[in-house]
């Protein structure tokens, strides 16, 4: 499975926009890029999820690089429930196939 | 949205004696569902995938006689950890696919911390 990077952790300034990184070198042609975020103690929670072109939602953006093997999350404006680890992921398939987790980004918002 | 359902949230048990987590679609049919476990400050580990009506397949290192996953229907799959140790806390964590009504494709629980003592 091709697997991804994030960076660990970053901050980030409340109502400022954040842009959280992701490698994926190895995406094969089929991979869509999902992501999802975790709060303490809770499941992921859907934040968004594309395959060639950006994307747009009401909780955030996702930019895609031409070549795939990268994409940003784009959070707007962050705010203090936007705490959480921010995980990208790879899968074969819209809906079906396996996720598996890499170490996620855990994004804190300094008031 | 397509929501999913996970019960208990939390439960204790003594060592020795099994627990079954229940997973519930509430408003789709999950054709896929799989499970996942967190230890603290790591990340999700994929455990195994089920399909409605078929055996469960199980992640290399999984035991399959230790975690028995069924899913007897579109709308329910439970985990039940046999003989739980201690070294068996965690957060366990359900998610669903599946059915036209789930947009977003993957449907994650809100978990089960089971500690063992």
């Amino acid at each position: 499975d091709a697997k991804t990077t994030q960076p660990n952790s970053m901050e980030s300034n409340e109502e400022e926009p954040v842009h959280l990184p992701c490698n994926h070198s190895t995406i094969s042609g089929t991979d869509y890029i999902h992501w999802y975020r975790q709060l303490p103690s809770q499941g992921p929670e859907y934040v968004i999820h594309g395959l060639t072109s950006n994307v747009n939602n009401r909780m955030a953006s996702l930019a895609i690089a031409e070549d795939r093997k990268s994409s940003t999350l784009i959070l707007h404006r962050a705010t203090l429930r936007d705490a959480a680890v921010y995980y990208c992921i790879l899968s074969q398939s819209n809906t079906g196939n396996q996720f598996y987790f890499g170490t996620g980004t855990s994004l804190t918002v300094i008031p | 949205g397509a929501v999913v359902s996970q019960h208990p949230s939390r439960v204790i048990c003594k060592s020795g004696t099994s627990v079954k987590i229940e997973c519930r679609s509430l408003d789709f049919q999950a054709t896929t569902m799989f499970w996942y476990r967190q230890f603290p400050k790591q990340s999700l580990m994929l455990m195994a995938t089920s399909n409605e009506g078929s055996k469960a397949t199980y992640e290399q290192g999984v035991e399959k006689d230790k975690f028995l996953i069924n899913h007897a229907s579109l709308t329910l799959s439970t985990l039940t950890v046999t003989s739980a140790h201690p070294e068996d806390s965690s957060f366990y964590i359900c998610s669903a696919t599946g059915g036209p009504e789930n947009a977003y494709g993957y449907t994650f629980g809100s978990g089960t911390r089971l500690t063992v003592v």
